[in-house]
């Protein structure tokens, strides 16, 4: 069964650090792209950050140079080490494979499945 | 940066279709993603690639673009399709998410 299983969040005060991970079975993640995404409380989904197959990583702006992610080979896992946190990144964090296709047609297709549970982090004082 | 833009809410008699939009410029070149969130639990994929449904994901539920919009259709909408409706697309090298749809089934 393909799984996503997310952990490490928690309360973490301004300005402090946090790492989350995401453990997979039922696929490879470095095969694949994976990416964070995050909910704060009452509001929508927004995109954090992607790391393909080939190791490259992009990041919304609103935590570029903060937030960094990585991925272990050996366990299988994603990481998001989160830095410099702040109030506004209190929210659920969710992993996800990030799939993606062209069809017959041509065209390039994109999607998010499957999701990890979430992990809370809240950064109050 | 682009937008998607979402109806933050829209309602629905049991039984009959309803239409959730999703409108960008993103959209003219790349193809939305849909998904169903439940209060409490993680979004679920429901339309992938045009207009393809993951396994388990009822055939009640399709997808269509046109220009900058791209739809989810409910056809028969059930009791248990009340939730959150997100589309998702690609902006540059980031994704974008649409503000979410409340979907209320009366």
């Amino acid at each position: 069964e393909v799984q996503l299983v997310e952990s490490g969040g928690g309360l973490v005060q301004p300005g402090g650090s946090l790492r989350l991970s995401c453990a997979a079975s039922g696929f490879t993640v470095s095969s694949n792209y994976m990416s964070w995404v995050r909910q704060a409380p009452g509001k929508g989904l927004e995109w954090v950050s992607v790391i393909q197959s080939g190791g490259g990583t992009y990041y919304a702006d609103s935590v570029k140079g903060r937030f960094t992610i990585s991925r272990d080979n050996s366990k299988n896992t994603l990481y998001l080490q989160m830095n410099s946190l702040r109030a506004e990144d209190t929210a659920v964090y969710y992993c996800a494979r990030d799939e993606s296709h062209y069809d017959s047609s041509g065209y390039y297709h994109e999607w998010f499945d499957p999701w990890g549970q979430g992990t809370l982090v809240t950064v109050s004082s | 940066s682009s937008e998607l833009t979402q109806d933050p809410a829209v309602s629905v008699a049991l039984g009959q279709t309803v239409r959730i939009t999703c409108q960008g410029d993103s959209l003219r070149s790349y193809y939305a993603s849909w998904y169903q969130q439940k209060p409490g639990q993680a979004p679920v994929l429901v339309i992938y690639a045009k207009n393809n449904r993951p396994s388990g994901i009822p055939d009640r539920f399709s997808g269509s673009t046109s220009g900058n919009t791209a739809s989810l259709t409910i056809t028969g909408a059930q009791a248990e399709d009340e939730a959150d409706y997100y589309c998702c697309s690609r902006d540059s090298s980031a994704k974008v998410f649409g503000g979410g749809t409340k979907l209320t089934v009366l």
